[in-house]
């Protein structure tokens, strides 16, 4: 069966410093993994994708993931923070075959990314 | 600009009120879908079509139904026999779902308050 778990449900960082959002998944295929960012209200956005290209998958606004097979991890990171990223961040599986969601996606409960000025 | 508008964006009802969603995409696409969000609790699927006049049910689809006549248009109805129907509700379209890598584009919601 397909799983997700964000690891950190809330995550702290200064203006500035760097970003790490922590992702591990499960899937018996190789899936497609993305990561979403929502702010308050608002639908969620695609901040980048990752299916069997490359493992560094650069984003919008600085984020980057690594996708690392061996650990079944996809985190997220950015250089330096900005007041602008505070939001909630979501990764999600993507994978027809192999259990999820009936749409073939499973979902992250989401970080909740605090920027402190 | 292409896009997804949900409306309205915020609704209060009565219980035992039935409720219609809009959700309305000029994406072309041919996918679309309703999650509902709770805090916590990430996204839950409620429903989602792939096709005109063709919809399955999600995940969570009791006390609600869909209907799609139009490419475009995609509303969701929560009916009296939803027994926790507060929440953010948000749709979704995609190119396709049999492409597992075409990521999921996003109205900005609903938050529906029923007392």
């Amino acid at each position: 069966a397909q799983s997700v778990t964000q690891l950190d449900s809330h995550v702290s960082v200064s203006e500035g410093t760097p970003v790490l959002l922590r992702c591990n998944y499960s899937s018996s295929y190789s899936p497609s993994l993305f990561w979403y960012v929502q702010h308050p209200n608002k639908g969620l956005q695609l901040l980048l994708k990752y299916t069997s290209a490359a493992t560094l998958v650069k984003g919008i606004n600085g984020f980057e993931a690594e996708f690392k097979k061996s650990e079944t991890s996809f985190h997220l990171t950015k250089p330096s923070a900005h007041m602008s990223d505070a939001a909630e961040y979501f990764c999600v599986v993507s994978d027809p075959n192999s259990g999820g969601g009936a749409d073939g996606l499973t979902f992250g409960k989401g970080t909740h990314l605090i920027i402190q000025p | 600009d292409g896009g997804i508008t949900q409306s309205p964006k915020y609704l209060f009802r009565k219980e035992g009120q039935n409720v219609t969603l809009s959700c309305e995409q000029n994406l072309n696409h041919d996918a679309m879908y309703w999650y509902r969000q709770d805090p916590g609790q990430g996204l839950r699927l409620i429903y989602y079509s792939q096709i005109v006049n063709d919809f399955q049910k999600g995940d969570i689809a009791e006390g609600y139904s869909v209907s799609r006549e139009k490419k475009e248009s995609f509303p969701l109805t929560v009916t009296s026999a939803q027994k926790n129907p507060t929440a953010f509700y948000l749709c979704a379209s995609s190119e396709w779902r049999g492409a597992r890598n075409s990521p999921l584009h996003f109205g900005n919601g609903t938050r529906l308050t029923v007392t």
